[in-house]
């Protein structure tokens, strides 16, 4: 089974803190993806990222950054957090295009922004 | 980004009825996925779809890939308890694409 890891459930921060989510997936895929998920709008796509070290923009990547030092791990960062960032964070991954056309998510991180 | 129209946005219903939710877009997908996600948790996969009018069952779960490539449906027999949640699709070109989601709710 493939196992994506978000490591913290449930964050609460402070505005203008720099706030770093952390995603590990255990099945070496290349794509992981970050994605906001608000009531009445679905999943929104921040970042994603197809290998070590690339990544591109999704819809939505204002206030946002990611890094993918390593395959396992892609990290989303809020340089400086703020009120409307508070929402429902959710890490994806999706192994090789020749393979698996599916996206296993994380339990997701609950982020609040006071 | 191109969102999904899911429908219906919300249902209640009694336990042990029947349970159908359908996903129109306008482009052509390759794979249509639904997923259940309960309240405070990530989505889990319910099904995967590849081929236009494939059906697919998971237990109580059936769900078809529209022969227009452009919806999916997900049905759900004798509901009980424990299927409450949010059910969203998603379809697949150039990139996934998601559903807003269905909320469901079954009456005891």
């Amino acid at each position: 089974d493939v196992k994506v890891t978000q490591s913290s459930r449930y964050l609460v921060k402070r505005t203008g803190e720099k706030v770093f989510l952390e995603c590990v997936q255990d099945m070496d895929h290349e794509n992981m993806f970050w994605y906001r998920q608000d009531p009445g709008l679905g999943l929104r796509l921040i970042y994603f990222s197809y290998d070590v070290k690339m990544k591109e923009k999704g819809d939505i990547p204002e206030g946002y950054s990611v890094s993918r030092e390593k395959k396992e791990r892609f990290s989303l960062i809020l340089e400086s957090a703020s009120t409307n960032q508070t929402s429902m964070y959710l890490c994806a991954s999706r192994g090789p295009d020749l393979g698996e056309n599916i996206q296993y998510f994380g339990a997701g991180t609950r982020l609040s922004v006071l | 980004g191109q969102q999904l129209n899911q429908s219906p946005q919300s249902m209640f219903i009694q336990e042990g009825e029947d349970v159908s939710m359908n996903c129109t877009s306008s482009s052509i997908f390759n794979t249509w996925l639904w997923y259940k996600q309960d309240p405070g948790e990530g989505p889990v996969l319910l099904i995967a779809l590849y081929k236009a009018g494939e059906l697919t069952s998971n237990g109580r779960l059936t769900a078809q890939f529209g022969i227009t490539r452009k919806d999916s449906f997900l049905n759900i027999s004798a509901s009980i308890p424990s299927d409450v949640g949010i059910y969203f699709c998603a379809g697949r070109s150039d990139q996934f694409y998601f559903g807003t989601g269905t909320s469901l709710t079954v009456i005891p």
